[in-house]
């Protein structure tokens, strides 16, 4: 069984600064993918980012960025520049199975 | 090109009777999800089907939830006789292939409340 913690239940960043959301996850398949989304208030999910767990290079998405570490299972979301839009919960996803999210603010 | 579509997007039932909620993937998605938020949590994976197929129910509680995917129309979550801890919203996603890589696009979700 896959299961996906996200040690956070809440963080919180200035504006235009830079912050890093964690993600650790188990599974037993070798050829996985793991997923980034965002959700606002509006409770619409948004995919952020996507990592193939076989690609050894970090998956960038203009501001977002991941630091993919496989053999600690590690899967960090960083935000850089953060803006008032970023405010939301934001899921981390192995395959089909999601943490239970970070809820991320920005102080203006 | 039409998101996943949920409908309704919120619905009340009294203790005891059945909810239905559909959802309709978006054009040339054969794969849904459903996935179920309570409040403040994340979201737990309930099924996975694809058409006319339960590849997934591992999520599924054993009693009174079913779920379907015919070959046409949308794809039912079926709660019998609900309780009160059955308050949640319920999420459908869908994508054009397996459950690996591909991106699973959202609906905007049910808010089911019982009271």
């Amino acid at each position: 069984a896959q299961t996906v913690t996200q040690s956070q239940p809440e963080m919180s960043v200035q504006e235009a600064e830079t912050v890093t959301l964690s993600c650790t996850y188990d599974t037993s398949e070798s050829d996985y993918y793991l997923f980034w989304y965002k959700q606002p208030p509006s409770r619409q999910m948004i995919l952020v980012i996507r990592q193939e767990a076989y690609k050894q290079q970090n998956a960038t998405e203009n501001r977002f960025s991941v630091n993919f570490q496989k053999a600690a299972k590690s899967f960090s979301l960083k935000i850089s520049d953060s803006q008032l839009g970023d405010a939301a919960m934001y899921f981390c996803a192995c395959s089909l199975v999601f943490g239970k999210g970070t809820k991320l603010t920005v102080n203006p | 090109n039409a998101g996943v579509m949920q409908n309704p997007r919120h619905l009340v039932r009294r203790r005891g009777q059945e909810a239905r909620l559909r959802c309709s993937p978006m054009k040339g998605h054969s794969h849904v999800y459903w996935y179920r938020q309570l409040p403040e949590e994340g979201l737990k994976f309930m099924v996975y089907l694809q058409k006319e197929n339960i590849i997934d129910e591992s999520g599924m509680p054993k009693e009174r939830f079913s779920a379907e995917f015919p070959k046409e129309g949308p794809s039912i979550l079926r709660i019998q006789q609900v309780v009160r801890g059955d308050s949640a919203a319920y999420f459908c996603a869908s994508s054009p292939g397996g459950t690996r890589g591909t991106e699973a696009f959202f609906g905007q979700g049910t808010r089911l409340t019982v009271v």
